[in-house]
């Protein structure tokens, strides 16, 4: 049973319009969700978080939205650069258990 | 500062052979966290640690051991080596709390075939 789910393997968008990743998640025992980045042949890299108590956090270019009734999470890049380009992993966790869950991620594709 | 260590970057190994896939963090990170991630899927907690001298089991630990005798190393042991472990392996830290709100720092991960 997968408790974090992305469910579109690719996405690509233009240079400069808006990029919306999406993650499903099914433990209502996590409280806070991540957004990694990972170039190939590199590990992730921390993006952006958000805890449960919140349904919004901006960093910058990011923003994450958080619908808890829906179990459901997106992270907002805008305005999209081709430097964006790289896989996306969300991840969710308990923040007493500090084991991290990961989706299976999405690749984005910015084009010039 | 170095940051996640990992070593060595890739290797090849034959059915049935041992090796260990090292880690050093010198961030005085208490957490420490073994995943590996299979082509087009993502990342599986295999072993993770919460302090020296405590580990725990993963969702995929069959066929590893890990150690953590210092805060700084986690070791990871694959024992007769088989085609399903081959993967990339990545090894992370955190402290407690931050890893809620700063996520976890990875290494730059190990490239394992197994023939």
């Amino acid at each position: 049973d997968q408790q974090v789910k992305q469910n579109s393997p690719s996405l690509s968008v233009q240079e400069g319009r808006i990029s919306i990743l999406n993650c499903d998640y099914t433990n209502s025992m996590f409280d806070y969700f991540l957004w990694y980045k990972k170039y190939p042949a590199e590990g992730p890299t921390f993006l952006i978080s958000i805890s449960s108590i919140k349904d919004k956090n901006e960093d910058g270019r990011f923003t994450v939205f958080l619908n808890k009734s829906a179990k459901h999470l997106s992270l907002h890049i805008v305005p999209s650069q081709p430097g964006d380009s790289a896989v996306y992993f969300c991840a969710a966790l308990r923040g007493d258990a500090g084991k991290s869950t990961f989706g299976d991620g999405t690749t984005l594709t910015v084009k010039p | 500062n170095a940051g996640v260590t990992q070593t060595p970057k890739f290797r090849i190994l034959k059915i049935g052979q041992s090796m260990t896939l090292q880690c050093t963090q010198d961030m005085n990170h208490n957490y420490m966290y073994w995943y590996r991630q299979d082509p087009g899927m993502g990342l599986k907690l295999i072993y993770y640690s919460v302090g020296a001298g405590i580990t725990d089991k993963g969702e995929v630990p069959n066929g590893y051991n890990v150690s953590r005798s210092t805060t700084e190393d986690f070791p990871l042991r694959l024992e007769l080596a088989a085609p399903s472990q081959t993967s990339v392996y990545f090894c992370a830290s955190s402290y407690p709390a931050s890893g809620t709100n700063y996520g976890y720092t990875f290494g730059s991960g190990t490239r394992l075939t197994v023939v």
